[in-house]
């Protein structure tokens, strides 16, 4: 199985200011396309998780633009330019290369 | 507007099988590509993804449980079932149900969006 791993796993920032969570898995996420099967899930509060940003770096319909991803191989960022109040929550990344389909442990994101 | 909705008991004993069904709207799993997988979280823990059933029947498992795991669809229904044999009390969890899209070789998606709102089921005697 493929290992992903997650960085921090808590993180507190202030309104307005930048927030950055690396997602590292334990082999290459690059598929023979070329494209990198890592997405990004968010859990707010009392809510299922919804879906980010899937390939590592494509916003999913709805997400606003200050929510980013990049990276490539075995080493993902997802950073939200200037965090707002409605981004607490869990931050999950994904790995869908192969199953069985593998989560990062989570990162809590609170704000100050 | 694709929407997921799980069902299912909310208590379970041990050793017992857990019957769940995803009841969903917005697509068909007869639309080639497409599949319904399920993922659970027990309380305060991460994700964790069970199986997946494709539009065309094929099944994958989590390696992990494959041996207490059975999804089916029924097309004609709008439903996919998950079925987990000799229930434990880690077993504990919310179980989600979610649209899977995994787009072509060429325009790859690879996503579950949306998912269902989650059944919480508690394994206890």
């Amino acid at each position: 199985d493929i290992v992903v791993t997650q960085s921090p796993l808590f993180l507190t920032v202030t309104p307005g200011e930048p927030a950055s969570i690396s997602c590292r898995s334990s082999q290459s996420l690059v598929h023979t396309n070329g494209y990198n099967y890592l997405d990004w899930y968010v859990q707010k509060p009392g809510q299922s998780p919804q879906l980010l940003i899937y390939m590592g770096s494509n916003r999913a319909s709805g997400v606003p633009w200050r929510f980013s991803g990049s990276g490539s191989g075995t080493d993902f960022t997802l950073k939200i330019s200037r965090v707002e109040a409605e981004d607490v929550g869990l931050y999950y990344c994904m790995q869908a290369l192969q199953t069985p389909f593998t989560f990062g442990p989570g990162t809590k994101v609170d704000i100050k | 507007q694709i929407t997921l909705k799980e069902s299912g008991p909310t208590l379970v004993k041990p050793t017992q099988t857990l019957t769940l069904t995803c009841t969903f709207s917005g697509f068909s799993l007869s639309t080639s590509g497409l599949g319904v997988g399920w993922i659970r979280q027990p309380p305060g823990k991460a994700l964790e993804w069970l199986a997946l059933i494709y539009w065309d029947d094929d099944k994958r498992y989590s390696p992990s449980l494959k041996s207490r795991l059975t999804i089916t669809k029924d097309t004609s229904k709008n439903q996919v079932v998950l079925t987990i044999a000799n229930m434990h009390p880690v077993d504990t969890a919310t179980y989600y149900c979610a649209h899977y899209n995994p787009g072509t070789y060429y325009r790859p998606l690879n996503w579950f969006d949306p998912w269902g709102q989650g059944t919480l089921v508690t394994v206890s005697s």
